[in-house]
C-alpha cells in the first residue's frame, strides 16, 4: 500500500525558534495532503490542506502566518511553525488521500 | 460546534461488557470511516460505510450507518482489554477530510 512518511519523529526545541515538519509520500504522488494537530487525549483537528502548486488552505483559526505550509513537489509537504511557543506543542500529522486516507507516523513537537 | 461529534467521550469498562459508540453530523456524507488510534501512532483505518443503513461487521465489532448517512455507530460486542484506544469516526464532506471528536475506550481486565 501508499506509504507517508514524516521527518523528524520527534523535536524538541526552545521558544521562539522555527521546526520545519516534512511529509513525504513515497511511492505516490500527492497533489493534497492534510496536516492535523492532536493534543493529548483528543481528536486529530485538521488545521489545513495542502495543495502542490498553489496556496494552502486553512481551517478556521488557524493561523497561516504561524503554521507555513509548501508543498513545491507532488511529493512533499511541508509545515513550519514559526516562533513556537510551549503552547504548539503538539503531535502534528500529516496524510494523503488516495482512495483512501494514508497517515504519516506523526512529529511529536515539544517546545521548550 | 464540531462537525462530527461523538459520544461518549470517555468510556471505561469491564472486559466482557459490551459498547456502543455514536458518531452524529448535521451534514449528510457520502462515507464515513472508523479509525483506531494507539498513543504516539497514526490512526489505523478499521472500516468504511458508504451505503446508507449499511452495516459492517469486524469480528467483534459492528459497524452502521445511518439511513440518512449523517451518523453512524460502533458497537463492540465483549469487550477485550485489547480494545483500549481512541476511536475516531471521520469523513469528508467535501474537499476536506474530518476526524469525529474522538471517544476513549478503557477495557478493565
Amino acid at each position: 500500500g501508499a506509504v507517508v512518511s514524516q521527518h523528524p519523529s520527534w523535536v524538541i526545541c526552545k521558544s521562539g525558534t522555527s521546526v520545519k515538519i516534512e511529509c513525504r509520500s513515497l511511492d505516490f504522488q500527492a497533489t493534497t495532503m492534510f496536516w492535523y494537530r492532536q493534543f493529548p487525549k483528543q481528536s486529530l483537528m485538521l488545521m489545513a490542506t495542502s495543495n502542490e502548486g498553489s496556496k494552502a488552505t486553512y481551517e478556521q483559526g488557524v493561523e497561516k502566518d504561524k503554521f507555513l505550509i509548501n508543498h513545491a513537489s507532488l511529493t512533499l509537504s511541508t509545515l513550519t511553525v514559526t516562533s513556537a511557543h510551549p503552547e504548539d506543542s503538539s503531535f502534528y500529522i500529516c496524510s494523503a488521500p488516495v482512495e483512501t486516507q494514508y497517515f504519516g507516523p506523526g512529529t511529536r513537537l515539544l517546545v521548550l | 460546534t464540531q462537525l462530527l461529534e461523538q459520544s461518549p467521550q470517555f468510556l471505561s469498562i469491564q472486559e466482557g461488557e459490551n459498547l456502543t459508540v455514536y458518531c452524529n453530523s448535521s451534514s449528510v456524507f457520502s462515507s464515513l470511516q472508523w479509525y483506531r488510534q494507539e498513543p504516539g501512532e497514526g490512526p489505523v483505518l478499521l472500516v468504511t460505510v458508504v451505503t446508507g443503513g449499511e452495516v459492517k461487521k469486524l469480528k467483534r465489532l459492528t459497524f452502521q450507518f445511518g439511513d440518512a448517512r449523517k451518523d453512524s455507530s460502533l458497537h463492540i460486542t465483549a469487550a477485550q482489554p485489547g480494545d483500549t484506544g481512541l476511536y475516531l469516526c471521520a469523513g469528508a464532506p467535501g474537499n476536506q477530510f474530518y476526524f469525529g471528536t474522538g471517544t476513549s475506550l478503557t477495557v478493565i481486565p
